[in-house]
């Protein structure tokens, strides 16, 4: 089965710039979540959907990120303009909606901002 | 609000040595799932066990196992005969309450270094 998809693997660009990270959730999962690993300050929630809706924003650092889930199997993480502090490893996961499933992890976008 | 803490940052051992990871929680609900995660070189994120709030029950999967105890709210994990492979950072994670709007909380992780 697959797992769960991010692309891409890692991206490397200029400050200022647009970035977008993609995600492809485990299929029948309706519960996605997007993560930003650092040193400094670990493994954080950055949004998570339920059924394609956000349910908790908080986590997003500033208005210059956004979150979108148009459908089921698709997600979208965008960096706009994007800054050097936004360097860190972005993870996408996936679960079937509910508290006790374990989330399954994709293997990241490793983001540098130069 | 829920927490969980990883005191241990960092521990190194030699090949065989057991050695435990210690996780502490906190969380006002009654009905909350603990997990655990391994994170090797390569980066990925693996699930490797989870545990709900009513059952408190040891669990043993080959070189691991785990000690699950409401009375100190903790979740240790041990490693029995460590191997190289083990080399990896540990997450302990909390899920508290129900439904859709309960959402994973991650500690800080323990970097397992096991030399040969």
């Amino acid at each position: 089965d697959a797992g769960v998809i991010q692309s891409p693997r890692h991206e490397v660009t200029e400050m200022g710039q647009e970035v977008t990270l993609r995600c492809k959730p485990i299929s029948g999962h309706n519960s996605l979540f997007w993560y930003r690993q650092t040193m400094m300050r670990g493994l954080e929630l950055l949004i998570y959907f339920n059924n394609n809706v956000p349910i908790d924003d908080s986590g997003m650092p500033e208005d210059r990120f956004s979150a979108k889930m148009p459908n089921a199997s698709f997600s979208t993480l965008k960096i706009q303009p994007s800054e050097p502090r936004d360097s860190a490893v972005y993870f996408c996961a996936s679960t079937l909606g509910i508290s006790n499933q374990p989330q399954h992890f994709g293997d990241g976008t490793r983001l540098s901002i130069l | 609000a829920q927490k969980v803490t990883q005191a241990q940052t960092e521990i190194s051992v030699v090949e065989k040595e057991d050695v435990t990871l210690d996780c502490v929680y906190e969380t006002r609900d009654t009905t909350y799932y603990l997990f655990w995660y391994k994170q090797p070189p390569s980066g990925e994120l693996v699930f490797l066990i989870r545990r709900n709030s009513f059952d408190e029950q040891n669990e043993i999967s080959g070189r691991y196992s785990w000690n699950f105890q409401k009375s100190t709210s903790s979740f240790n994990f041990t490693i029995t005969a460590s191997q190289v492979v083990d080399s990896a950072v540990y997450f302990c994670a909390l899920s508290a309450g129900t439904g859709a709007n309960s959402k994973l909380t991650f500690g800080k992780g323990i970097t397992l270094s096991v030399r040969p």
